[in-house]
């Protein structure tokens, strides 16, 4: 079956540390692969996305992540934290396969200590 | 400015009874969708359409209702049938419905039964 996993429920990080969050998937075909960041009590917001080419890519507030295709992984990074960064981060795969559904991870949480 | 917009934002229910979540976008999308969203279970499909006038069920879709009668809107009837309906619900939408598509959310309705 098809899965999404976010091993971190929870991740807390100094201001102005490094951060990478974990996100690995099961998919039979070529994923696609996003990261989305969710403000407390707000709607979902693009970070970046991964179809083809380039496996490491940028997205909007500094964040990158990088496609390992041996790994079945998908890691969000970014080298310094921002206290503005804490929220919840989910990662979502979609494929041609599952033509009609993008699956969500359960999502992890970042605390930013000032 | 475009975007999606969710009515309201707080919402109460007493048991036993039926309540419409609204959800409207001017992005001029095919594809609109719903999600519930529960602590540490990411977002669950509740309901998407990827055109006027018809729309399949996601993962969840037990003891809600939605129609499309207008492309800019999406509401979700949440019934006496569901069982525990006090969640974080979410509309999205995006240009076609593709897996490679990005969605648009809106801010949320949070739901709670008494």
């Amino acid at each position: 079956a098809q899965s999404v996993t976010q091993p971190d429920i929870h991740i807390t990080v100094s201001e102005g540390a490094s951060l990478e969050l974990r996100c690995n998937y099961s998919y039979g075909a070529t994923p696609y692969l996003f990261w989305y960041v969710q403000s407390p009590g707000q709607g979902l917001q693009l970070l970046l996305k991964y179809f083809s080419g380039d496996t490491l890519v940028q997205g909007i507030k500094g964040f990158e992540a990088e496609f390992k295709r041996s790994q079945s992984s998908f890691n969000l990074r970014k080298p310094s934290v921002h206290w503005s960064d804490a929220a919840e981060y989910f990662c979502a795969v979609g494929s041609e396969t599952s033509y009609d559904k993008v699956i969500f991870g359960p999502g992890t949480s970042l605390s930013v200590i000032p | 400015d475009g975007g999606i917009t969710q009515s309201p934002k707080y919402l109460f229910r007493k048991e036993g009874q039926n309540v419409t979540l609204s959800c409207e976008q001017n992005l001029n999308h095919d594809a609109m969708y719903w999600y519930r969203q529960d602590p540490g279970q990411g977002l669950r499909l509740i309901y998407y359409s990827q055109i006027v006038n018809d729309f399949q069920k996601g993962d969840i879709a037990e003891g809600y209702s939605v129609s499309r009668e207008k492309k800019e809107s999406f509401p979700l009837t949440v019934t006496s049938a569901q069982k525990n309906p006090t969640a974080f619900y979410l509309c999205a939408s995006s240009i076609a419905g593709g897996p490679r598509d990005t969605q648009y959310f809106g801010p949320g309705t949070r739901l709670t039964v008494l």
